[in-house]
């Protein structure tokens, strides 16, 4: 099973709401990822888990706040954003072990939550 | 700073023709380099993945080559197919250890029947 899956696909939100994106793999990944991804441009790192713990935040704004319950998922919450949020967010895993080359470096995408800001 | 850049942006070709995708990097001490494919609103689908290490990898009807100290890769597509049609990306993982992915834009390839 190479699945990431992430819910939900689409979230209609206004500025002052609060809510959490949530994505899950069940492949032993070690390395989990949020990417931001705007029409037309390639993904943009934001957050990555290694071993449950944050290992890179690309100084991303304290309006996202990412969680890594345990091993297999990985959560963003969202609070106060603007529309220019308005994106497509991608979570993707990994192996995580650095150096083990070939197949397990590998990033598996998840197909994405669609998220309008109003 | 690591760049990545993919030409053409866009691409349209009729259906069965072989076809050369181009992404080059700015710096050359690279872990390894993964192409990647996106149909729209979609995720993205690993395609191949070439260690630093490595000159090319092949998948089917792909084939992606790596020239690290020119700061170049290809993917070639054989026998294009209606189906291949999506944006392909290409990521450099640099050195040091780090998780990260350096994207280049994307080529929209569009195999017309």
């Amino acid at each position: 099973d190479t699945e990431v899956t992430q819910t939900p696909k689409h979230l209609v939100m206004g500025m002052t709401n609060k809510k959490s994106l949530k994505c899950e793999q069940h492949m032993g990944h070690r390395a989990m990822y949020w990417y931001k991804q705007k029409a037309k441009k390639p993904p943009e790192l934001m957050f990555v888990y290694s071993y449950e713990k944050l290992s890179i935040n690309e100084s991303v704004p304290s309006r996202f706040s990412p969680e890594c319950p345990n091993s297999s998922l990985l959560n963003l919450h969202l609070h106060a954003l603007q529309p220019e949020d308005s994106a497509l967010y991608l979570c993707a895993s990994s192996h995580g072990f650095f150096g083990a080359g070939g197949v397990h470096e590998t990033q598996y995408f998840g197909p994405g939550t669609r998220l309008l800001v109003l | 700073k690591q760049e990545v850049t993919q030409i053409p942006a866009a691409l349209s070709v009729p259906e069965g023709e072989n076809l050369v995708l181009n992404c080059s990097f700015t710096d050359s001490a690279i872990y390894n380099l993964q192409w990647f494919r996106q149909d729209p609103g979609k995720g993205l689908t690993s395609l191949l993945l070439i260690q630093s290490s490595q000159r090319e990898q092949t998948s089917g009807r792909l084939n992606a080559s790596l020239d690290k100290s020119s700061g170049r890769s290809t993917l070639y597509i054989a026998a294009s197919q209606p189906g291949d049609s999506a944006t392909y990306l290409c990521a450099v993982r640099t050195q040091g250890g780090s998780e990260k992915l350096v994207f280049g834009k994307g080529t929209k390839l569009t195999v017309n029947p």
